[in-house]
């Protein structure tokens, strides 16, 4: 199994600043006959089930804000927020579709400092 | 518009059984890939099953041999069989569909969710 590392587990930042997350996996999620990259983002807010942001690491879901943003390439990815706002206090996970099982990394709570 | 709706949830004894059910409208229900994911008490999401539009299954290693998931496309449903129920067990889950046909495995609906709970 492609194991998912998301790092930090948590991060505090303050309204209108950036938060960046970071994930890893154990093996690249590069599909070499297409050159894409199979990872999305999730976003779970508390009580409710998680919501796609990102898919293909940078593709950004219709209807997600601009301010989210997906990057990397192979093993490593970042989720970036460019200006937090209160409604983004949540956590975010990471996942591979390159190979079942389909894999999450273990989320990343994000606060307002 | 896609909706989703588990049901099945509940109490259960250790080693015992349950099948959850996922009620889908709003799209063809057929064409689509479906999954279960559970989320233990205050945990991450874990992926527990898949199965493709033409019926080819996948279950993760900690339920493989425990837990079947099926559908009905007559029904318009979504199954997941769970036996030998373990305190590990225990969680939400949620069904969820693939955000396009032919997508993968990218997740782009997801259901609120069942509980599971595992005691004696």
């Amino acid at each position: 199994d492609i194991v998912m590392t998301q790092s930090p587990d948590s991060l505090a930042v303050s309204l209108g600043e950036r938060a960046t997350i970071n994930c890893k996996s154990s093996q690249s999620v590069l599909y070499s006959s297409n050159k894409r990259n199979y990872l999305a983002w999730y976003q779970q807010k508390p009580g409710q089930p998680p919501k796609l942001l990102i898919y293909w690491a940078s593709t950004r879901e219709s209807g997600v804000p601009d301010r989210f943003s997906g990057s990397g390439s192979g093993s490593d990815f970042t989720l970036t927020i460019s200006s937090l706002q209160a409604e983004d206090v949540a956590v975010y996970y990471c996942q591979q579709y390159y190979s079942s099982p389909q894999t999450f990394g273990q989320g990343t709570k994000l606060e307002i400092k | 518009e896609v909706q989703l709706v588990e049901s099945g949830g509940g109490l259960v004894q250790p080693g015992g059984s349950l099948r959850l059910s996922c009620a889908a409208s709003g799209f063809t229900f057929s064409s689509h890939a479906f999954f279960w994911v559970r989320q233990a008490p205050g945990r991450g999401l874990e992926y527990v099953s898949a199965i493709s539009s033409d019926g080819n299954t996948f279950h993760a290693n900690s339920v493989k041999g425990r837990f079947i998931i099926s559908r009905d496309n007559s029904k318009n449903t979504l199954y997941l069989q769970m036996g030998s129920l373990r305190a590990e067990d225990m969680a939400v889950y949620y069904c969820a569909r693939d955000k396009m046909a032919g997508f993968g495995g990218v997740i782009g609906y997801w259901g609120q969710g069942t509980l599971v709970t595992v005691s004696s």
